[in-house]
């Protein structure tokens, strides 16, 4: 089976501030990846950013940033400098071919002015 | 380049009719995923079609089935529909499908009465 557990339903940060999005995962799977995604509320859901697991190097994109733990099944958001459009719902999502993807339950986000 | 399209964008039905969903993948992406997404949860993966054939399903009963047609466009088919049914249904292209980025369409919200 494949599980993903992001035990945050709901941060808030100040706007300029850096926030961590938490995600644990089980998976009996070797090759997998890991993704985040956003769904602000117009609904449509978009990458934030994408993790190959057997790449140990952490992914970023501009303002994102993963910390990736393998081992501990851990996969982990950071959004700096945060803006008021990065509110939204985030979703982490594991993938993996048997299992496709898993999404969590979702961590919603607030950016405070 | 258009996105991925989804139609009708809203649609109610009652208990016990039949429902299809329209979906139209980015052109070149050749698989297309759909999702049950009940309000305040994460998606729930239902399909995955790669070159017209099932890659991929759910934990969803059989009165949900899916088809991919040679231009790469997916119908979803809800039967015998139920209270629960109601949900957003969100399809998703990506290239080939495997640990690839998934680009979502904005839904299309089924009420069931």
């Amino acid at each position: 089976a494949q599980t993903v557990t992001q035990s945050q339903p709901e941060m808030s940060v100040q706007e300029a501030e850096t926030v961590t999005l938490s995600c644990t995962y089980d998976t009996s799977e070797s090759d997998y990846y890991l993704f985040w995604y956003k769904q602000p509320p117009s609904r449509q859901m978009i990458l934030v950013i994408r993790q190959e697991a057997y790449k140990q190097q952490n992914a970023t994109e501009n303002r994102f940033s993963v910390n990736f733990q393998k081992a501990a099944k851990s996969f982990s958001l950071k959004i700096s400098d945060s803006q008021l459009g990065d509110a939204a719902m985030y979703f982490c999502a594991p993938f993996s071919g048997t299992y496709k993807y898993i999404f969590g339950t979702g961590t919603r986000l607030k950016v405070l002015a | 380049d258009a996105g991925v399209t989804q139609s009708p964008t809203h649609l109610i039905k009652t208990r016990g009719q039949h429902v299809t969903l329209r979906c139209s993948p980015i052109s070149g992406h050749k698989s297309v995923s759909w999702y049950q997404q009940v309000l305040g949860q994460g998606p729930q993966f239902i399909f995955q079609y790669y070159e017209k054939e099932e890659r991929g399903r759910g934990n969803f009963p059989d009165r949900f089935s899916a088809r991919q047609f040679p231009n790469y466009s997916s119908e979803l088919n809800v039967n015998a529909l139920l209270l629960g049914d109601s949900a957003l249904y969100l399809c998703a292209s990506s290239l080939q499908g495997e640990g690839e980025t998934q680009y979502f369409g904005p839904g299309t919200r089924l009420l069931v009465l």
